[in-house]
């Protein structure tokens, strides 16, 4: 059973750049969701796509935005890039969207911001 | 709004000495509660959850029971390994009346273990 994947590992992006990290759900997950982990924090919960529709979404401005696709793949897009975007970006996938249901994370996408 | 303090690290300890990593609360409603593990460079694994009050859960030698009287996840192990050197995550998983499962964790704990 392949768990989840994200793509790319590292990125270096400019002020002012727009991004788009990916991330492949483990296999029979409908839900994802999005965290951001600054160094040195624990992640911070920015939304949650649930059978391709925003199911929640954290404190994160509307320049952080999302999408999910028929195979339950994802997309978390930011515009505008500003300094404080540097983090770590986490992807979970999770069978359902409830608040018991076990998340289960993928490597990471690390973002520097200059 | 919901939230998660954890023990302030790091936390240094010999091989086969006994862990405590403190975990507390808040939040509305009948929250899960997960403890979670990430080693360097890698993504976040779970290690253990109680989604009701008393449940104890366990996984590789590790415990934590949810305390509902004390609002507390505490998380122990009998003997650490060095293996077990890494960041420690305690979460809630939301039960605000929503409808999705937004976690909230705390700010992790750095536990570095020397043979």
């Amino acid at each position: 059973e392949t768990g989840v994947t994200q793509s790319p590992t590292h990125l270096i992006k400019t002020r002012g750049q727009q991004v788009t990290l990916r991330c492949s759900s483990q296999s029979g997950h409908n839900t994802v969701s999005w965290y951001q982990q600054a160094l040195g924090q624990g992640p911070q919960f920015i939304f949650q796509y649930y059978r391709e529709e925003e199911n929640g979404r954290g404190n994160f401005p509307p320049r952080f935005s999302g999408l999910q696709f028929p195979n339950y793949s994802s997309e978390l897009n930011v515009n505008a890039l500003e300094l404080d975007d540097s983090a770590l970006y986490l992807c979970a996938s999770s069978p359902l969207a409830g608040a018991q249901e076990t998340q289960y994370f993928g490597p990471g996408t690390r973002l520097l911001v200059l | 709004g919901d939230s998660v303090t954890q023990m302030e690290g790091p936390v240094t300890l010999s091989e086969e000495a006994f862990l405590t990593i403190n975990c507390t609360y808040t939040a509305t409603g009948y929250p899960s509660l997960f403890w979670y593990v990430q080693y360097p460079g890698e993504g976040l694994q779970l290690l253990l959850k109680a989604t009701k009050a008393d449940d104890k859960g366990s996984n590789k030698g590790f415990e934590a029971t949810y305390r509902k009287e004390t609002t507390s996840f505490h998380l122990e192990k009998g003997s650490v390994q060095v293996s077990d050197s890494a960041v420690y995550f305690c979460a809630l998983g939301d039960a605000g009346g929503t409808s999705y499962g937004k976690l909230t964790f705390g700010q992790g704990t750095i536990l570095t273990v020397h043979p």
